[in-house]
């Protein structure tokens, strides 16, 4: 089984502050893990995923997560946030060789000026 | 470059009346993923189509059915609509061999079930 845990499901930073968004996961085999971001009427938009290559991850508008086993987290960070970086964020799991995603419950981010 | 289209955009039915959802998947896509996202909630998958047969299936009752046509689009259909049925309805995209198994959204069909 696989499965996300999203703490803080609000998280509120103040503009050009640092953000950080915790997502532990459980899964059965090597995973796959994924960040995606939900913008208010807009579909699902990939940040960035771990595919056991390299453990730091960088993604799309200045995000990076950092995979860690021993800890089974793949926390999600930018070191300055934007307002334009108000949204949903969903951590999710893949485990390897069955192709259906697992979703967290999501952390919805608001970026105060 | 199309991505994943979805239509309707908006639906309204009735509770006992059934609903069918389309989507067409990125190009050079073969597989064809659905979720339910309730309100407040991450999506949940629903199933999964690949060469047109139904490959994977998620916790959910047979009410659900899809279909997928040779041209890899897809269909989801709900029966029996119960006001917990109203959601988005999220329809994603693949290829079945890719490495890392990305699967790209479409912006969702919204259901609501009066």
């Amino acid at each position: 089984a696989q499965s996300v845990t999203q703490l803080d499901s609000h998280v509120s930073v103040s503009e050009g502050t640092p953000v950080l968004l915790r997502c532990n996961y459980s899964s059965s085999y090597s995973p796959s893990l994924f960040w995606y971001v939900q913008h208010p009427n807009k579909g699902l938009q990939l940040l960035l995923k771990y595919t056991s290559a390299a453990t730091l991850v960088k993604g799309i508008n200045g995000f990076e997560a950092e995979f860690k086993k021993s800890e089974t987290s793949f926390h999600l960070t930018k070191p300055s946030a934007h307002m334009s970086d108000a949204a949903e964020y969903f951590c999710v799991v893949r485990s390897y060789g069955n192709n259906r995603l697992a979703f967290g419950k999501g952390n919805q981010v608001v970026v105060i000026p | 470059d199309a991505g994943v289209t979805q239509s309707p955009t908006h639906l309204i039915k009735t509770r006992g009346q059934q609903v069918t959802l389309r989507c067409s998947p990125k190009s050079g896509h073969d597989t064809v993923s659905w979720y339910q996202q309730a309100l407040g909630q991450g999506p949940q998958f629903i199933f999964q189509y690949y060469e047109e047969e139904e490959r994977q299936r998620g916790n959910f009752p047979d009410r659900f059915s899809g279909h997928q046509f040779p041209n890899y689009s897809s269909e989801l259909n709900v029966n029996a609509l119960l006001l917990g049925d109203s959601a988005l309805y999220l329809c994603a995209s693949s290829l079945a061999l890719t490495p890392g198994g990305e699967q790209y959204f479409g912006p969702g069909t919204r259901l609501t079930v009066t």
